[in-house]
């Protein structure tokens, strides 16, 4: 069964570096999108991207954060200066297009622990 | 804006108790889309079920039932004869086409199975 894949899945980075956090969706899906979950919180959406350019972003995501999709297949979260704060399971989801793909499939997390 | 609430923070049941989950939501879309999600201690997000808002039949699968009701905007989640698996974090989410079908999850609920 296809699957949405995260690497790594634990990250730990000193405060102030960059981080790139990588997923290849599903290969037939055309929309991604980027979650966090500090850790005990509720998951909460970042962003969102279709057509090569962010849908949708969140107020969590400022100009630290930033998308890309760099090639055909991966699908990538930069953190341009990590703060302590950015301490969280980061999931990304993605979906395939058409009136009846409302469920987005959710990779494994990568946890991102900022030092 | 979507909004979702789990009011029960946490439960805690011995084995073969039945144990509903609450979850209450708030859209003014007539269209949209109902989630259940599990969070084992491993962290990833397993899929359970999805309800559109059109189809109010509620759902059996195996010991999980689903109570959809557009009357009083709830959707709410049994396990019948709970087992020690069932422990995990309960995350109830929803989406709408004019969000790109992002999800706005509730805070969640921790279900503890006691042997």
């Amino acid at each position: 069964e296809p699957e949405v894949t995260q690497t790594p899945s634990h990250q730990v980075t000193q405060m102030g570096q960059e981080v790139i956090l990588r997923c290849v969706p599903i290969s037939n899906h055309l929309y991604f999108y980027w979650y966090r979950q500090i850790l005990g919180q509720k998951v909460e959406f970042l962003v969102s991207f279709y057509n090569n350019e962010i849908s949708e972003k969140s107020e969590i995501f400022d100009d630290q954060f930033s998308v890309e999709r760099p090639d055909g297949s991966n699908f990538t979260l930069k953190i341009r200066s990590t703060k302590l704060e950015d301490s969280a399971m980061y999931f990304c989801a993605s979906r395939d297009r058409g009136p009846g793909n409302t469920e987005a499939f959710f990779g494994q997390g990568t946890r991102l622990t900022v030092v | 804006a979507q909004k979702v609430t789990q009011a029960q923070t946490e439960i805690s049941v011995v084995e073969k108790e039945d144990v509903t989950l609450d979850c209450v939501y708030e859209t003014r879309d007539t269209t949209y889309y109902l989630f259940w999600y599990k969070q084992p201690p491993s962290g990833e997000l397993v899929f359970l079920i999805r309800r559109n808002s059109f189809d109010e039949q509620n759902e059996i699968s195996g010991r999980y039932s689903w109570n959809f009701q557009k009357s009083t905007s709830s959707f709410n989640f049994t396990i019948t004869a709970s087992q020690v698996v069932d422990s995990a974090v309960y995350f109830c989410a929803l989406s709408v086409r004019g969000s790109n079908y992002k999800l706005t999850f509730g805070k969640g609920t921790l279900l503890t199975v006691n042997p």
